[in-house]
């Protein structure tokens, strides 16, 4: 157990909803990572948080969206959701902004119908 | 761009046997180089890392050496067990993005399957 905690663990919705996915962060972690796995694309990087702000972006589409709150979790919105969206989200988190060794959640998988 | 390469999978071998998955990687500066194992239904562990040329990360019996001069860091396991089946990936660690953050990197993943 990493002590990164999210929620749902699985999501089923349709084409054209909105989601939202949850990450706690390990106890007194500042950072938190969110990362997509799909078959087709792997792992790949969305956003970073930093103690509420946003510290680093990847290939995160316009249709989604992060934040981190001051009890330091973080939400993911994905919105208007298309058949491509289905996908492994993981939350990672690490102690300081620029910390290399990141600790995973065990993931929300998303179903979109 | 920062990029990671794997071994294709899967990789079946019986137990006892020895393992190596290649891993080499390509980035600007000097990242830190990671292995991650994700067992069936689960997230990612971390295995280990290393955070410079020559170091040799270690744990549960597997070995990795960050080596500079080839870019790699190759995975190794003298004996491996039937528990050891799952996904190994290798990732690197760039900071000095746009804002101060970090982020990393992942191969493709190499599925390594033990049988009796």
């Amino acid at each position: 157990d990493s002590g990164v905690t999210q929620t749902p663990k699985h999501l089923i919705t349709a084409t054209g909803q909105r989601v939202t996915l949850r990450c706690s962060p390990r106890s007194g972690d500042l950072s938190v990572y969110w990362y997509q796995q799909s078959l087709d694309q792997g792992l790949q990087f969305l956003i970073q948080y930093y103690n509420g702000e946003e510290r680093a972006k990847g290939n995160i589409l316009e249709r989604f969206s992060a934040q981190q709150f001051p009890d330091l979790h973080s939400e993911l919105n994905l919105s208007s959701l298309e058949l491509g969206d289905s996908a492994l989200y993981f939350c990672a988190s690490s102690p300081q902004r620029r910390t290399d060794t990141q600790y995973f959640g065990p993931g929300t998988r998303l179903t979109v119908l | 761009g920062d990029s990671v390469t794997q071994m294709e999978g899967p990789v079946t071998l019986s137990e006892e046997a020895f393992l190596t998955i290649n891993c080499t990687y390509t980035a600007t500066g000097y990242p830190s180089l990671f292995w991650y194992v994700q067992y069936p239904g689960e997230g990612l562990q971390l295995l280990l890392k290393a955070t410079k040329a020559d170091d040799k990360g270690s744990n549960k019996g597997f070995e990795a050496t960050y080596r500079k001069e080839t870019t790699s860091f190759h995975l190794e396991k003298g004996s491996v067990q039937v528990s050891d089946s799952a996904v190994y990936f290798c990732a690197l660690s760039a900071q000095g993005l746009t804002g101060g953050g970090n982020k990393l990197t992942f191969g493709t993943g190499t599925q390594l399957k033990v049988e009796l």
